[in-house]
């Protein structure tokens, strides 16, 4: 399987803020890699995929990059909303694998 | 607006068989990917498997030999089975669509769009 590391584990960050969360695969993945946001009680709700791609509704201010092992979700200028857990999945290939997360919370 | 609704037991005991139906409503079952995936504390988010609207089914190798997922088109659900349930299965168990976007020349993206609002399954004797 494919293993999915995010950093950091979580981070604190203001209103304002531009916040970059990482994550890396175990194995060239391309650009097969999507985020995902999840609010406490909720569902993950997509983000980017394609690595890059931002799923129609989403703010502008959600961003992603990165190709083959690493990858980065930027947020810039951090909302009150965006105070969530963000997860990356690779659809390289199944079994698809998930990060195991980076929490956002208000500093 | 499409809407997905996982509906199932809350409670199994021990080498029970869980069942547990996704039903889609405000749009089509066909030509999309069906997913179950699951969210325990100390395994995070976990792909357990996928149907097509034709029947086709992927599973993951961790679950395969207790796990079954299939589709039944003509009342817009599927389904998922995993027998043999330990406490290790407790978890928010949640459905999910698959959807595709091809990039030329040959690139495709596969991603979960609409999710359920997810079930908690507890195992417990």
């Amino acid at each position: 399987d494919i293993q999915m590391t995010q950093s950091p584990t979580s981070l604190s960050a203001s209103v304002g803020d531009r916040v970059t969360i990482t994550c890396r695969a175990s194995q060239y993945i391309n650009t097969f890699l999507n985020w995902y946001q999840q609010t406490p009680g909720k569902a993950p709700k997509l983000l980017i995929y394609a690595a890059a791609t931002l799923q129609t509704g989403v703010p502008s201010r959600f961003s992603g990059s990165g190709s083959g092992t690493d990858f980065a979700l930027t947020i810039s200028n951090l909302q009150p909303e965006d105070f969530a857990t963000y997860y990356c999945q690779q659809s390289f290939t199944t079994p698809r694998t998930f990060g195991h997360g980076t929490k956002v919370d208000m500093k | 607006q499409v809407h997905l609704q996982e509906s199932g037991p809350g409670l199994l005991k021990p080498s029970e068989t869980l069942s547990l139906t996704c039903t889609v409503s405000s749009g089509s079952i066909n030509n999309y990917y069906w997913h179950w995936i699951r969210q325990s504390p100390g395994k995070g988010l976990e792909w357990i498997g996928y149907v097509d609207y034709s029947g086709n089914t992927n599973y993951n190798p961790s679950l395969k030999s207790r796990v079954a997922i299939s589709v039944d088109t003509s009342k817009n659900q599927f389904s998922l089975k995993l027998n043999s349930v330990t406490a290790a299965d407790t978890a928010v168990y949640y459905c999910a669509r698959g959807a595709l976007s091809v990039v030329p020349p040959s690139y495709y993206y596969y991603y979960l769009d609409v999710w359920g609002k997810g079930t908690t399954l507890t195992v417990s004797s």
